[in-house]
Formats: C-alpha cells, structure tokens, sequence
C-alpha cells in the first residue's frame, strides 16, 4: 500500500503515448509487475520485470526500471480508447511471496 | 479454461448478517489471497493461505474470516463486526512460494464481487 505510490490520474489522446509512473521503498523487491483493471472486473497481468532488469519490450508496452532510484514506469505506446483503465503496479519482496499494490493511475483516452 | 472464479458477482447484505463470497481455483495454485477494494484506495490484502489448512491475517483482517479446508476453495466470510463491509472484492491466487520467493509469483485474479449494504 504505502510502501509503493503511483499518481491518481493520467488523460492523454488517441494515439499519442501513455506513461505510467510507480515509485517504490523496498529494495529487496525480486518481481515488479503492472496490473490492468477495466471497469468492474479483476485485474489483468500485462507484463512483469525482474529486478536485475533494465527494460522490457512487449508489443506496445515498455518497462523501464530505475532500481537505484526505485522508479518503475510504463510506456504504452499508441494508446487506443480500449486502453482507458485503471493501472496498478505491485511488487513482490525476496522474504516473501504477498504483493504490494500501488493506488492505481486511471488513465482516461481522449478521442 | 483454468482461471479463478467468484460468486456471487453482486451481494447484498442486511445489517447484523453475515455473508459468505465464494472463491474457487483450477490452476492448481497452493496460495489464495483476498482484496478489498475501495475508490482511490487501491488493493488491500485481507487474509492469504499459503496453503491448505493454514492462512494469515493481512492489513484489513478486522470482521472477516476464512477457511481454506480445500486446495482449490477460499471462501470469505463478512461478519456483523465488520461495520463498513461496502467495497469490491478480489479473489487472487498464485504458484506460491518459491525458491525463497526469487521466482516470479504472478497472481491471478477472479472477476471480483460487489459487496453492498441494504
């Protein structure tokens, strides 16, 4: 919860690029993950980063990794109406395996 | 298909009742965690199991409870003692533990249940 914060609102237009910011306290973090939650449902996994890892590609996702600062971002590129959501990132530590949620960023498409 | 399913997806509740949500898991996964959810609040962990027959109390575990007799099964029950039980609810499961907690863990969610009070 508090130990990993995320700002509450992103609005951006279709087709320009989306990024997400995370920052997190805990070094021993092993795996850092963003989570999608469209309105009403679970979360959806969409992709995850170890943490001896810089960036991660995947289709129109980029993870960037700033272990040093602690700084976890994702960049979502040609964004789509359909990617209108909320976005959690989330961490788990090496002494164990909970998850630590970040608040949430609502992204809002505008056509 | 394997996945994670909760019921009922809306529930209501009267004052003084307790109510049960249902979570069932055909991944085979060994933990089981449940979230409350509320506006701008972000997920908070309620109970989790590692595994059957044993389960935690999380940061919110205050007027609820829960059973894990089954691999497959984490039911959540709301007590009367939960005053403010109105949120959305998230059923999770994982692999678990392992090699120290070094290999990704991903969790899968259920599609959630809307807890409301009458």
């Amino acid at each position: 919860g508090e130990d990993v914060e995320q700002s509450l609102f992103l609005s951006v237009r279709e087709g320009d690029s989306s990024v997400i910011n995370c920052t997190y306290t805990d070094s021993s973090s092993t795996y850092l993950y963003w989570y999608k939650q469209e309105p009403g449902a679970g979360l959806q996994l969409l992709t995850y980063i170890f943490s001896n890892m810089d960036m991660k590609q995947d289709q129109r996702l980029t993870v960037l990794l700033n272990k040093k600062d602690k700084h976890l971002s994702l960049r979502i590129a040609d964004t789509q109406t359909g990617d209108s959501a909320i976005y959690f990132c989330a961490e788990t530590r090496i002494t164990g395996n909970q998850f630590y949620f970040g608040t949430g960023t609502s992204l809002t498409v505008i056509p | 298909d394997g996945g994670i399913t909760q019921s009922p997806k809306y529930l209501f509740r009267k004052e003084g009742q307790n109510v049960t949500l249902s979570c069932e898991q055909n991944l085979n996964h060994d933990a089981m965690y449940w979230y409350r959810q509320d506006p701008g609040q972000g997920l908070r962990l309620i109970y989790y199991s590692q595994i059957v027959n044993d389960f935690q109390k999380g940061d919110i575990a205050e007027g609820y409870s829960v059973s894990r007799e089954k691999k497959e099964s984490f039911p959540l029950t709301v007590t009367s003692a939960q005053k403010n039980p109105t949120a959305f609810y998230l059923c999770a499961s994982s692999i678990g533990s392992v090699a120290g907690g070094l290999a990704k863990n991903i969790q899968y969610f259920g599609a959630g249940t809307r807890l409301s009070v009458l």
